[in-house]
């Protein structure tokens, strides 16, 4: 079965700070990525995903994504955050087998100072 | 928000007694999913549907079950809630076919207390 790992549990940095949080999965077949945000109190939102093609993809509020196939990883980065980027992050994979179940990394939890 | 809406949002109950958790979505699509959420384990799949009548466990599916006798409504039925049941249940519906690509949208939460 698959797994996905998010191994930065949490993450606190000051406002205008780059990031980067790292998520790797194991499956060897074709996957789809996703990277979900969920703002304190409220339900998940998609950030980003990554089907096929440019290997890097941005999402929304200025976040990308970089999939690198030969580290099975899909890494969420953005430039400098800001104090509403707290929330916490999770990763998500599903393969491509047909059947339409996500598995979901055990998230990040991202604290921004002002 | 994909017309997903969770009912109760914030509920109470007492060790041993049944709970149902509903699910009603507005735009016929076919897969349905329940989550749990809980602090270090991130989401976990309880039960999934991929149409009426069609639902398959996921990977915490002991203490629960599923039904799903009309496309819109996904009901979560926990028979004799226990304290471990105490979390953040997330309904999800996935926009696909099989064949196509696309990603879940989240509903709301019920927030479960087993006490």
């Amino acid at each position: 079965a698959q797994s996905v790992s998010q191994h930065n549990h949490h993450v606190i940095l000051s406002e205008a700070a780059s990031l980067e949080l790292g998520c790797n999965y194991s499956y060897g077949g074709t996957v789809n990525l996703f990277w979900y945000v969920q703002y304190p109190g409220q339900h998940l939102q998609l950030l980003l995903k990554y089907f096929s093609g440019d290997p890097l993809v941005k999402g929304i509020k200025g976040f990308e994504a970089e999939f690198i196939k030969s580290k099975f990883s899909f890494n969420l980065r953005k430039p400098s955050v800001q104090w509403s980027d707290t929330a916490e992050y999770f990763c998500a994979v599903r393969t491509g087998t047909g059947f339409q179940k996500l598995v979901f990394g055990t998230g990040t939890r991202l604290l921004v100072s002002p | 928000d994909a017309g997903i809406t969770q009912s109760p949002r914030h509920k109470v109950t007492e060790t041993g007694t049944p709970v149902t958790l509903r699910c009603h979505q507005t735009e016929n699509h076919r897969y349905m999913y329940w989550y749990r959420q809980d602090p270090g384990h991130g989401l976990r799949l309880i039960h999934y549907s991929y149409g009426v009548k069609d639902t398959d466990k996921g990977e915490v599916s002991d203490g629960y079950s599923v039904s799903r006798s009309k496309t819109e409504d996904f009901l979560l039925t926990l028979e004799s809630a226990t304290s471990s049941q105490t979390s953040v249940y997330f309904c999800a519906i996935s926009v696909s076919e099989e064949g196509t690509n696309t990603e879940a949208f989240f509903g709301q939460g019920t927030r479960l207390t087993v006490v």
